[in-house]
């Protein structure tokens, strides 16, 4: 399995608060990306990374900011956390056109 | 803009049966086509990459096919057991590494 680590597993959070979640690799591929997954609407892509301080938004990206200060670590921020962003959260990596995922996290906003 | 698609949505045969899920996406300017498997409450598990120069590949009881001309791919799988009971995604891969997913087919096999 390729070493990537999702933090926190599971969340809780209030309405308007900022949450940040964590996507860390191990295997020095370029491209990473964070994906919300929710019934009816199947995986969505909110933004991804193809390199350091390199990201570009998805098609989900409102509410939502990355960063990325290393190759191995990439950061998604609620800026102020809402109920429609209650889901599971899913990072993936990507090398050599092949992608894997991370275990998610699922974030409830209350 | 891609746009990926799955039938059936949900799928429930006999153990022991072989079977066919199919994947169809709009853009066949694609590099590679993954089909991953997720159980319930779990991440994704790749199951298996084509290579757009590729037609099939092979892992076990699964073979996965591609025809890029057509948009189609289509994944079998042969004798059918319980624990194969999953849900299965295919992603089209294309420029910036950019994964397109489809919405998946619920698999249940009967014992």
């Amino acid at each position: 399995d390729a070493g990537i680590t999702q933090s926190p597993r599971h969340k809780v959070t209030e309405t308007g608060t900022p949450v940040t979640l964590r996507c860390h690799q191990t295997e020095n591929h370029r491209y990473m990306y964070w994906y919300r997954q929710d019934p009816g609407h199947g995986l969505r892509l909110i933004h991804y990374s193809y390199g350091v301080k390199d990201t570009d938004k998805g098609e989900v990206s409102d509410g939502y900011s990355v960063s990325r200060s290393k190759t191995e670590d990439f950061l998604l921020t609620l800026e102020s956390a809402t109920s429609s962003q209650t889901s599971v959260y899913f990072c993936a990596i990507s090398g050599d056109g092949k992608a894997f995922f991370g275990q998610g996290t699922r974030l409830t906003v209350v | 803009k891609q746009e990926v698609t799955q039938i059936p949505a949900a799928l429930s045969v006999p153990e022991g049966e072989n079977l066919v899920l199919n994947c169809s996406f709009t853009d066949s300017a694609i590099y590679n086509l993954q089909w991953f498997r997720q159980d319930p409450g779990k991440g994704l598990t790749s199951l298996l990459l084509i290579q757009s120069s590729q037609r099939e590949q092979t892992s076990g009881r699964l073979n996965a096919s591609l025809d890029k001309s057509s948009g189609r791919s289509t994944l079998y799988i042969a004798a059918s057991q319980p624990g194969d009971s999953a849900t299965y995604l295919c992603a089209t891969i294309q420029g910036a590494q950019k994964l397109v997913f489809g919405q998946g087919t619920r698999l249940t096999i009967n014992p």
